[in-house]
């Protein structure tokens, strides 16, 4: 099955510094990458995903970049602020389609904590 | 907006006791995942179902059991509780890829 490895596990940054999350997939059929973001006695939402077919994905601060030849992908949060503080989890699928039903694996999550 | 609810927040229960987790979302969606989480491990899925009446076991469905007899509702079963169940559940529910999860219920079992 699949294994998704998520690094760092903890992560402290300034106000106003980036932010890069990597996570590493093992199954090559894998098409579908999304990034959770977890707040304090909530559950996670999602914050921005990119299949496969696509290299890189922006979304105001905050980016995805993936390389299927390597098999990794990475979060990249820009001009951070406090309110960015939370757990987040990378996830790899092979797609909605045949008998995975969308099943996510998740990565093992990082805790960001930004400064002010 | 998607949205998905879990019966209780925090959940305190005996060793052996059967104990319920209930998750219902509005949004028609056809697939409904149960997740625990715990420091360090990630989201570990439980069991998933595609359909009503229809369920797959997950990478740890030992010791659970589910129930889906309704289309936005999705029960999760713990026959006999124990200690190392202690953890964070979470549900979600998909159309295709995206995910959408709940608040979570947090379980002791004492």
């Amino acid at each position: 099955g699949e294994n998704v490895e998520q690094h760092p596990s903890t992560l402290s940054v300034q106000e106003g510094d980036s932010a890069v999350i990597k996570c590493t997939y093992s199954d090559s059929a894998s098409n579908y990458f999304p990034w959770y973001k977890q707040e304090l006695g909530k559950g996670p939402q999602l914050i921005i995903d990119i299949r496969s077919n696509v290299g890189e994905k922006k979304d105001q601060r905050i980016a995805v970049t993936l390389n299927k030849t390597a098999k990794h992908f990475s979060l990249h949060i820009t001009e951070t602020q406090p309110e960015d503080s939370a757990v987040y989890f990378c996830a790899a699928s092979s797609g909605a389609g045949g008998t995975s039903y969308g099943k996510l694996t998740f990565g093992q999550g990082t805790i960001l904590t930004v400064h002010p | 907006d998607v949205k998905v609810t879990q019966s209780s927040r925090y959940l305190v229960k005996r060793t052996g006791e059967k104990v319920f987790l209930e998750c219902v979302q509005d949004m028609d969606h056809e697939n409904m995942f149960w997740y625990r989480q715990d420091p360090g491990l990630g989201l570990r899925l439980i069991y998933f179902s595609y359909d009503v009446k229809m369920k797959e076991k997950g990478d740890i469905p030992e010791g659970y059991s589910v129930s889906r007899e309704k289309k936005e509702r999705f029960s999760l079963i713990l026959e006999s509780a124990s200690t190392n169940q202690t953890s964070m559940y979470l549900c979600a529910s998909s159309l295709e890829e995206a995910q959408y999860f709940g608040p979570g219920t947090r379980l002791l079992v004492l």
